[in-house]
């Protein structure tokens, strides 16, 4: 069964702190995407990587970095954590040429306070 | 141009009716609509995805209906079920693009 998982399910945060946000897919999958979905605004796209160190910035960038060391791994950073960045958060993967089949990891709810 | 706007935002049907949602995109390149079925605490999940040189494509109780003139696609959804209450997405894309551009989403309830 193929997996993306996500390293917290829940994560509550205080306004300025440095946030990590781990992915894993074990599908050995080159592309991999990091969402964050709000009612009403629908998936939003913020990093998408497609190979280990290569990364391009998707429609919201702003706030965020990524780092992708591994191909299997991929983090979303919150180099200072803020009010407007609460939302849920989902990691995605898939393979070159097949975009229109994302596997998505069950996302991580996050909360600055 | 890259957007793709989704209708309606919810939708609240009875068990046995046939919800339909609606996305309309700018981008004639777009040439691969996936839809995407989201239970809630799940991640997205690809549900049905069908390219403009068909008009229709049906996967059991799901179909994708398209009209590539009008640039609109829809899912409706036959004889439905309490169990497919879920939140759903569409999607488009193009050869050579290895992202998708995602509706907004429609929030659907099954009623009993």
């Amino acid at each position: 069964d193929v997996k993306v998982t996500q390293s917290s399910r829940y994560l509550v945060k205080r306004t300025g702190e440095k946030v990590f946000l781990e992915c894993v897919q074990d599908m050995d999958h080159e592309n991999m995407f990091w969402y964050r979905q709000d009612p009403g605004l629908g998936l939003r796209l913020i990093y998408f990587s497609y190979d280990v160190k290569m990364k391009e910035k998707g429609d919201i960038p702003e706030g965020y970095s990524v780092s992708r060391e591994k191909k299997e791994r991929f983090s979303l950073i919150l180099e200072s954590a803020s009010t407007n960045q609460t939302s849920m958060y989902l990691c995605a993967s898939s393979r070159p040429g097949v975009a229109y089949e994302q596997y998505f990891g069950p996302g991580t709810r996050l909360t600055v306070t | 141009q890259q957007q793709v706007k989704q209708s309606p935002q919810s939708l609240i049907v009875q068990k046995g009716g046939i919800p339909i949602i609606n996305c309309a995109y700018e981008n004639t390149a777009f040439d691969y609509f996936p839809w995407y079925q989201q239970f809630p605490g799940k991640g997205p999940a690809l549900l049905i995805a069908i390219r403009p040189d068909v008009s229709e494509k049906k996967e059991g109780r799901f179909t994708i209906s398209f009209n590539k003139s009008a640039k609109q696609f829809s899912l409706h959804i036959m004889d439905s079920q309490p169990g497919d209450s879920a939140t759903y997405f569409c999607a488009a894309t193009y050869f050579g693009n290895e992202k998708l551009t995602f509706g907004t989403g429609t929030r659907l309830t099954i009623i009993p």
